[in-house]
């Protein structure tokens, strides 16, 4: 079964710095990979997605690569806030099916003001 | 609408008790989701659904069903609750062809002493 792989675990950022996240999957036929955001207790969010079909997309500040040669993907967050502060997964899944959704293990994402 | 419903958010079990985490939505979701969340663990999928009638197993199902007797509820029941149950469990949705988001409750925490 698919198996999705995220690092780094946590991460601190300056205010207004750059954070990325990565992610690998192991099914080489996933292709849907969207991005959760989790706020302290509170179920996860959608913050973006992107498809097979694509390399990049993205969402003002938010964007996500993929690279399916190499099985992985990346989350990149620009010009940080502290509302920024939360967890972060990744997922994967075979888009026909739309049945299983695998996440990450998750990045807690620590903006310092 | 309210979305998706968990009932309870919290709840203490002795070893051995059984319960059940009530899930409930009113988006009109064919597709329902049972995560397990542990720190540093990510979601782990339990059981899911793709329709009134219709469950099949996640990754971690051992000690825990479900059933789907209407498009809204999907309860979770844990039979002999064991100390490893002791988690956040979410209950998540999503429509059947749609976007492939997920809409996750806000969580049930249980431990089991």
């Amino acid at each position: 079964g698919e198996n999705v792989e995220q690092h780094p675990s946590t991460l601190s950022v300056q205010e207004g710095d750059s954070a990325v996240i990565k992610c690998t999957y192991s099914d080489s036929a996933s292709n849907y990979f969207p991005w959760y955001k989790q706020e302290l207790g509170k179920g996860p969010q959608l913050i973006i997605d992107i498809r097979s079909n694509v390399g990049e997309k993205k969402d003002q500040r938010i964007a996500v690569t993929l690279n399916k040669t190499a099985k992985h993907f990346s989350l990149h967050i620009t010009e940080t806030q502290p509302e920024d502060s939360a967890v972060y997964f990744c997922a994967a899944s075979r888009r026909a099916s739309y049945d299983k959704v695998i996440f990450g293990p998750g990045t807690s994402l620590s903006v310092i003001p | 609408n309210a979305g998706v419903t968990q009932t309870p958010k919290f709840r203490i079990l002795k070893i051995g008790q059984s319960m059940t985490l009530q899930c409930t939505q009113d988006m009109n979701h064919n597709y329902m989701y049972w995560y397990r969340q542990d720190p540093g663990m990510g979601l782990k999928l339990i059981y899911y659904s793709v329709g009134a009638g219709i469950t099949d197993k996640g990754e971690v199902p051992n000690g825990y069903n479900v059933s789907r007797s209407t498009t809204e509820d999907f309860p979770l029941r844990l039979e002999l609750a064991a100390p490893s149950q002791t988690s956040v469990y979410f209950c998540a949705s999503r429509f059947t062809g749609g976007t492939g988001e997920l809409f996750f409750g806000e969580g049930s925490r249980l431990t089991v002493l």
